[in-house]
């Protein structure tokens, strides 16, 4: 399996502070995504990062990619209480397969 | 904006019925996904569709499970005998590429509770 298994399960950070989590998987992919989910949300696209390249960003979002190490991490700047959320990695594959992660439990406080 | 929409929001039945869950994917988009999650579990892939037809499933896809595009809009789900395992958030999304799969667009699922 080529799923991406996030890395730490959860993050408490003050509002504010910047929050990192990343993202290793299996196998060799075309792309990875990062979602983001709400509490009994549906999931919610927020970068996409092809096999080429090294880092994109987005707003307060900085992606990178590193495929030697096989791993990616999401960086949000400055974060607000409206960043809580669960946060998961979807690689994709030659099999065009978006396959999740376990995802970060992301709370920020006030 | 366009979005992706499920019925129900949430559905209780009982173990052994049939339960059919539908969505209206974005009206321009050609390949249709559905994906479940179990309360705190990861979103795990069921099944692609393209073309009228399934492109790829995965091994929880078995006979139990079914998808149908009965017309130019709708996009189902049939789960013909339920089991309690089958109690989860059920998830569909389209994307409008082919090729290299982009951006998934989901809809805010229909929650699945098996008794």
């Amino acid at each position: 399996s080529q799923q991406g298994e996030e890395d730490p399960q959860a993050l408490s950070i003050q509002e504010g502070e910047n929050a990192t989590m990343n993202c290793s998987y299996k196998t060799s992919i075309n792309n990875l995504q990062w979602y983001r989910q709400n509490s009994g949300r549906g999931l919610v696209h927020l970068i996409l990062i092809r096999s080429n390249e090294r880092e994109k960003h987005s707003g307060r979002l900085r992606v990178t990619l590193d495929t030697s190490k096989k791993s990616s991490s999401l960086l949000i700047t400055a974060s607000r209480a409206a960043d809580t959320a669960s946060y998961f990695c979807a690689t994709v594959g030659g099999d065009y397969k978006l396959s999740f992660g376990a995802g970060t439990t992301v709370t920020v406080r006030a | 904006e366009p979005e992706v929409t499920q019925t129900p929001s949430h559905q209780v039945t009982q173990m052994g019925q049939e339960v059919i869950l539908r969505c209206v994917p974005i009206s321009n988009h050609l390949y249709f996904y559905w994906y479940r999650q179990i309360l705190g579990q990861k979103v795990e892939f069921l099944v692609s569709f393209y073309n009228n037809e399934i492109s790829e499933k995965s091994e929880i896809f078995d006979d139990q499970f079914s998808v149908e595009r009965p017309d130019g809009s709708n996009f189902t789900l049939k789960i013909r005998s339920t089991k309690l395992e089958d109690s989860a958030m059920y998830f569909c999304a389209s994307t409008p590429l082919g090729g290299e799969t982009g951006e998934l667009f989901f809809g805010e699922g229909s929650r699945l509770t098996v008794l």
